[in-house]
Order: structure tokens, then sequence, then C-alpha cells
């Protein structure tokens, strides 16, 4: 079993949907959770960052951990076209351990 | 914001040349830096942990003598593909973070395409 599952896609809603996306893993010492957007031949952009379990909302973006089931979900409100792109999350445990373990990434297609 | 720059953005080498692409940390002293390495449609694969001052931390199968990491400041990292071969066409990304902000800030990658 892979430490972060992530349904890698792809993903087509029509411009004005609701888009979830998701994660699961399997290690419980994660604790800082990611998502980060890429577009096509760029690096990735950091969109959200949390903590601790539960919502933590920027924009049109709505992060959520549920740390009891091993969840994690990220939730683009109105999604427009230029939100088309690979979205990664991203986790690891902290402290001296900086490295970042992330899903395979979920192609979202907006459509206009 | 925390910003990285990373160049060349893409290179073309021929098989058995060297390679070099370099990362900089713009407003913030990096400590530590990460490469990674993402094939087509795939997600980000860790290749090493580039410290400053010290030997970088390679991940289980990278080959440490071809591809030599060298973090001789807190600002700058670099990556150097040695005696490069067609399988190592791929998009190297680098990343750092920025202790006065959250998460993890990316380049914008390079594009190596070794024919």
């Amino acid at each position: 079993q892979k430490e972060v599952e992530q349904d890698p896609g792809p993903l087509s809603v029509p411009e004005g949907a609701i888009v979830s996306l998701n994660c699961t893993y399997s290690n419980s010492a994660f604790q800082y959770f990611m998502w980060y957007r890429q577009y096509s031949r760029k690096g990735p952009e950091l969109l959200m960052y949390t903590y601790s379990s539960g919502n933590k909302e920027d924009g049109r973006f709505t992060a959520q951990v549920d740390k009891s089931s091993k969840y994690i979900s990220l939730f683009i409100r109105d999604s427009q076209p230029s939100d088309s792109a690979t979205y990664l999350c991203a986790m690891n445990s902290g402290g001296s351990n900086y490295k970042l373990t992330f899903g395979k990434g979920t192609l979202l297609t907006v459509n206009p | 914001g925390a910003v990285v720059s990373q160049h060349p953005s893409w290179v073309i080498c021929k098989s058995g040349t060297s390679v070099k692409i370099e990362c900089r940390s713009l407003d913030f002293q990096a400590t530590t830096m990460f490469w990674y390495r993402q094939f087509p449609k795939q997600s980000l694969m860790l290749m090493a942990t580039s410290n400053e001052g010290s030997k970088a931390t390679y991940e289980q199968g990278v080959e440490k003598d071809k591809f030599l990491i060298n973090h001789a400041s807190l600002t700058l990292s670099t990556l150097t593909v040695t005696s490069a071969h067609p399988e190592d066409s791929s998009f190297y990304i680098c990343s750092a973070k920025d202790n006065r902000a959250h998460g993890y800030t990316f380049g914008s990658g390079t594009r190596l395409t070794v024919v």
C-alpha cells in the first residue's frame, strides 16, 4: 500500500461546478497537509496548507482534514477554466523531517 | 512571498555531456532544498535533500555520482546531471522551505532532453 493514494482522474467538469479532490494516507505520523496546483510544464504552486483536523477556507478553495480517517479533501467552488491543472496533495510529519510525500496528482479540466 | 528561481527552464544536450541546473531562493535563506524528478503524467519523485555546507542526502535508488548536488550557499543549490543519457530526460524541480511561511515553494522546473 502506498503511503498516499490519490485518484489520478482525469476529472472533467463544467464551469461553475463544485470540484471535490481527495487523498487518503496510511502514515499516522503525517501532521502537515498541503494542496498544490501544477500547470503543465510548470512547478507546483501551494494552494492550501493545513495542520489540524477540520476545515480551512481561502476564497473558492476549502481544505478538509480528517485525521481519524486519514483522509484529506480539497473543494473548489464555482470552478473556472483557469482552474484546469493537476492537483497534488502532499504531506509530512514535520519536525526534523521536512520531506514531502506526494499523491500522484489529479488532472482536472474545467470546461467553459 | 517566498520565491524560488530555477534555471534553465529547458535544456537540450547531447548524450554523454553534463548539465547543471540552478535553484535559487530569491528572498529568503534556505538551509535545505529538495530536488525532484517528474515523468509525464506522474507525481514528483524526491531525488535528494540538499543541505547547505554538507553532503546531500540521496533517496534510495538515486545515483549520487550521476546526480551531483552542491549547496554552497544559503540561497543556491545546483544539480548536475553527469554523463547524461536519453533515459535522464525528464522534468527536474527544486523546492525550498521559507521558515517565515507555511508550505514549500517550488521552482518553475527544468525540462531536460538528452539526444
